[in-house]
């Protein structure tokens, strides 16, 4: 198994732009999150989901977006990148509520 | 929503002596207490994880405590090394309907050679 697999490692955007950040699971976990980690901070959810189909804002959802059509792919929109958003981004994945999740390598954005 | 606290958020030990974190959970219900440990420009990974039957789980040199009445967990590093230098992150979660994990914001443990 590869685990949980985000693209790209690093990105650069220029204000205003908007990109997506990919995640992508082959353990067939039903939950996945989006994090955002500020330089010597917390994880910060963004968005989270339960199941294909089903998603739902954590506690910095503004200024994204996410969807989930299948199980396996959990992909992260960032429209109208601000300076704001320049963080690090962890993907996770868990089996069900009450397990061990799984990070990917996480996503550093940097926005100009 | 659960709430997760934790305490301290930067700890400096001696290379042999023991470190303690503790967190603290709002709601009563959750019965899922992980703690995850992220090297520096690395991913967070699960290094141990306590179920609230029962009060205490160990693994080599790290151990976790629970005290569901108090509603607090903490995690225990004895003889710490150099590698053991990482932040630590504090979870609760609730094993039942769609509740997710919850983190605490992090101990940036620091051992001192």
């Amino acid at each position: 198994n590869a685990g949980v697999t985000q693209t790209p490692k690093f990105r650069i955007l220029k204000i205003g732009q908007s990109m997506t950040l990919q995640c992508t699971q082959d353990m067939n976990h039903n939950y996945m999150y989006w994090y955002r980690q500020d330089p010597g901070m917390g994880l910060k959810l963004i968005y989270y989901s339960v199941g294909a189909g089903i998603t739902d804002k954590g506690e910095v959802p503004n200024g994204y977006n996410v969807s989930r059509s299948t199980t396996e792919d959990f992909p992260l929109r960032l429209e109208l990148a601000a300076p704001s958003q320049t963080s690090v981004y962890f993907c996770a994945s868990e089996r069900g509520s009450s397990t061990e999740a799984f990070f990917g390598q996480g996503t550093r954005l940097t926005v100009v | 929503g659960e709430n997760v606290e934790q305490h301290p958020s930067t700890l400096s030990v001696q290379e042999g002596d023991s470190a303690v974190i503790k967190c603290t959970y709002s709601d009563s219900a959750s019965n899922y207490f992980p703690w995850y440990k992220q090297e520096l420009g690395k991913r967070p990974q699960l290094i141990i994880d306590i179920r609230s039957n029962v009060g205490e789980k160990k693994d080599q040199r790290i151990a976790v405590t629970l005290n569901k009445t108090a509603k607090h967990f903490s995690l225990h590093i004895t003889e710490t090394q150099p590698e053991d230098s990482a932040v630590y992150f504090c979870a609760a979660s609730l094993n039942f309907g769609n509740e997710k994990l919850t983190f605490g914001t992090g101990t940036r443990l620091t051992i001192i050679p």
